[in-house]
């Protein structure tokens, strides 16, 4: 398997303009999530799925966030306007309960950053 | 609300050396502890998951530990390598992950 896969890796783009991130989950996996990390907030959880429904987008900061998931192979997290303190780097990580603990062990994607200028 | 800490945020020591990274939470009430390794540009990369019904978890020449009593958790590592060099976070949770800051490790050859 080759991973969760992002898409862009890199995104420059201006103060209000529409950013939508990309997400592929590794095949198998039913739960989504979506990290935001900053130097100075550290890693933050904006939303996760469960077998393609938004169980929790209590750490969505604003409503011109957004993230969908159509299907089990894809989401995107979108923003719209963007603005500066959007600037971050995103995150994509999928999972699947583990059988013995019931824990979930996230795989990581590498990640997009975003810069807002 | 859970929150974790690590403390230093910075390591500095030489190849060879035993190290242990320290993890802290708020809330003793916890689910499973983790312990992720990112390396610059990527993404992170899980080491250790420790249940709350255990004490310790050993991959290698990494041991996790978990006291809830006291609400810490502490990463030891072993002969460290250059290769061990990355930022070290530790998170809480069940499906939900709360992450401490990290910290940062330089091992020097």
């Amino acid at each position: 398997d080759a991973g969760v896969i992002q898409s862009p890796r890199h995104e420059v783009t201006e103060m209000g303009q529409e950013v939508t991130l990309r997400c592929k989950p590794i095949s198998g996996h039913d739960y989504l999530f979506w990290y935001r990390q900053t130097m100075m907030r550290g890693l933050e959880l904006l939303i996760y799925f469960n077998n393609n429904v938004p169980i929790d987008d209590s750490g969505m900061p604003e409503d011109r966030f957004s993230a969908k998931m159509p299907n089990a192979s894809f989401s995107t997290l979108k923003i719209q306007p963007s603005e500066p303190r959007d600037s971050a780097v995103y995150f994509c990580a999928s999972s699947k309960p583990g059988q013995v603990t019931g824990a979930n062990v996230l795989t990581f994607g590498a990640g997009s950053r975003l810069t807002v200028l | 609300k859970q929150e974790v800490t690590q403390i230093p945020a910075a390591l500095s020591v030489p190849e060879g050396e035993n190290l242990v990274l320290n993890c802290s939470f708020t809330d003793s009430a916890i689910y499973n502890l983790q312990w992720f390794r990112q390396d610059p540009g990527k993404g992170l990369t899980s080491l250790l998951l420790i249940q709350s019904s255990q004490r310790e978890q050993t991959s290698g020449r990494l041991n996790a530990s978990l006291d809830k009593s006291s609400g810490r958790s502490t990463l030891y590592i072993a002969a460290s390598q250059p290769g061990d060099s990355a930022t070290y976070l530790c998170a809480e949770g069940f499906q939900k992950l709360v992450f401490g800051t990290g910290t940062r490790l330089l091992v020097s050859p």
